[in-house]
């Protein structure tokens, strides 16, 4: 089925590690984002991408990196994970500027 | 940069009763706008978008929202509350990325809606 899938949608692991969070859309979208959903903040940006090869920093980007060589595709990495990146991982794509964004089911990470 | 105020982090209303969900914006610009939905354990699900062509949008399972630009408001309603409109409801605005092109949504910090029987 079309969509934008991720993966894992849990994941435990300890500090330092390094742990990477899938994202994948079948609709060739342009744009692909990542945000973290905590308690109080609601939705931050983490990065964005507005093209394969293309990709830029959101409102929270520290400890986080991202790659983009397929359209379809838009990993999230953290190099060494820390306690505070516990959170709630939402990938999104959009096909232009004025167009909705659509959500995967996001990755509950916890970081022990 | 834009920002978006949901007035009201939680509202409680009784089944069959009128929903009012209150989002500000912060541009004097007509933009875009997207009413989501997020139910538990769930991304967000697009409830409407505004995009200029009505100031009266309809939406999904009967939620609707008026855009208004002298208040810089898009509240969302629903004439009748069903239990399984209890979800977490976010305003979001189309903003474009400083110093370039591109776009992103700026949300507000969402609102918890609570249906009582």
């Amino acid at each position: 089925d079309a969509g934008i899938t991720q993966s894992p949608r849990y994941k435990i692991t300890e500090t330092g590690r390094q742990v990477t969070l899938m994202c994948h859309q079948t609709w060739s979208h342009s744009y692909m984002f990542w945000y973290r959903q905590d308690l109080g903040h609601g939705l931050r940006l983490i990065y964005y991408s507005a093209a394969a090869d293309i990709t830029d920093k959101g409102e929270v980007p520290d400890g986080y990196v991202v790659s983009r060589s397929k359209t379809e595709n838009f990993p999230l990495t953290l190099e060494s994970a820390t306690r505070s990146q516990t959170s709630v991982y939402f990938c999104a794509s959009m096909r232009a500027y004025n167009q909705p964004q659509h959500f995967g089911d996001g990755t509950r990470l916890s970081i022990l | 940069a834009q920002s978006v105020t949901q007035l009201g982090s939680h509202v409680s209303v009784s089944e069959g009763a009128l929903v009012l969900l209150r989002c500000n914006y912060s541009s004097s610009v007509p933009p875009y706008l997207f009413w989501y939905v997020q139910y538990p354990n769930q991304g967000l699900q697009l409830l409407l978008k505004y995009t200029s062509a009505a100031t009266l949008v309809k939406g999904i399972n009967g939620f609707e929202a008026e855009f208004k630009k002298s208040e810089t408001s898009f509240h969302l309603t629903k004439p009748s509350a069903h239990m399984s409109d209890a979800a977490e409801y976010f305003c979001a605005v189309s903003d474009r990325i400083s110093g370039g092109s591109n776009y992103k949504l700026t949300f507000g910090k969402g609102t918890l809606l609570t249906v009582n029987p």
